[in-house]
C-alpha cells in the first residue's frame, strides 16, 4: 500500500518555463512534507519542506503548495533551468512513539524532470 | 556537504557472500537512518537509531540484515548470504535540528552477481 504517490514518472519542460511536480498521499497522520532532488549515483538532497499547518512555502525559485483536504501537494519551479534536471522525490514525515520524537520519512517513487535548453 | 559519509561508494559481490557498509555522520545529531533504493522506486525505510539504540526496524530488514551503531557515532549495515534481490543503493541519513528533515549520504551501490 503506497502512502505517497507520484503518478507522473517523468516531466519535460522548456528552460524558463514553470515546472509543476505533483504528489498525493493517503495517510492523514503525516505532519510534514518534503521534496528531495536526486542526481544519478548520489543521495537525495533536501530541497524544501512544508508543515501540515501551512498551505504554501517558498524558497527562491521553489514553491511548495499543500492542499490538506485533497491530500495533495505540488512543487513549482520558476523559472526552470537545465541544472534542475533530476529525479524529484516527494516525502512525508510520520511521527510515532512517545513525545513525537521518533519519526521516519515515506517517499514516493519520484518524477524525472528534464529541462530542455 | 550533507555531513554524512558512506563507504564504500560501490560494492560488487557474488551471491552468497557477506557485505558490510559503513556510515559516518557528523556528530551534531543523535538520529541515524538506513534506507534502501531500488531502480524505479523511492528510498524505502530500513531502520532507525537514536544514539546507539535501534528503535525501529522495517519488515524489509530480513534476518540476513543487521545494523549496529556502537557508541552512537558511526553505523554499519551488514548483509549476510547476499541475494540478487539485495542489489540496490543503500542510503544513510542523519537527523537535524528540524526534526522532519534528513540529510542523506551519497549511498553505497550494491550489485550482487
Amino acid at each position: 500500500d503506497q502512502q505517497v504517490k507520484q503518478n507522473s514518472p517523468s516531466l519535460s519542460v522548456q528552460e524558463g518555463r514553470i515546472s509543476i511536480l505533483n504528489c498525493d498521499y493517503t495517510n492523514s497522520m503525516f505532519d510534514y512534507f518534503l521534496w528531495y532532488k536526486k542526481y544519478p549515483a548520489e543521495g537525495p538532497t533536501f530541497l524544501i519542506s512544508i508543515s501540515s499547518i501551512k498551505d504554501k512555502n517558498e524558497d527562491g525559485r521553489f514553491t511548495v503548495f499543500l492542499n490538506k483536504s485533497a491530500k495533495h501537494l505540488s512543487l513549482h519551479i520558476v523559472p526552470s533551468q537545465p541544472g534542475d534536471s533530476a529525479v524529484y522525490f516527494c516525502a512525508a514525515a510520520s511521527f510515532y512513539g512517545g513525545g513525537g520524537s521518533n519519526y521516519k520519512l515515506t517517499f514516493g517513487k519520484g518524477t524525472l524532470l528534464t529541462v530542455n535548453p | 556537504d550533507t555531513g554524512v559519509s558512506q563507504d564504500p561508494r560501490h560494492k560488487i559481490t557474488k551471491r552468497g557472500q557477506n557485505v558490510t557498509f559503513r556510515c559516518d555522520p557528523i556528530s551534531e545529531h543523535n538520529r541515524l537512518y538506513w534506507y534502501r533504493q531500488t531502480l524505479g522506486q523511492g528510498p524505502e525505510f530500513l531502520t532507525y537509531f537514536q544514539n546507539e539504540a535501534q528503535l525501529e526496524k522495517s519488515r524489509l530488514l530480513s534476518d540476513r540484515f543487521s545494523a549496529e551503531r556502537p557508541k552512537g557515532s558511526f553505523s554499519t549495515l551488514e548483509i549476510q548470504r547476499t541475494e540478487q534481490g539485495d542489489s540496490a543503493m543503500y542510503l544513510c541519513a542523519r537527523g537535524t535540528i528540524e526534526k522532519e528533515k534528513l540529510f542523506f549520504g551519497s549511498g553505497t551501490q550494491l550489485s550482487v552477481l
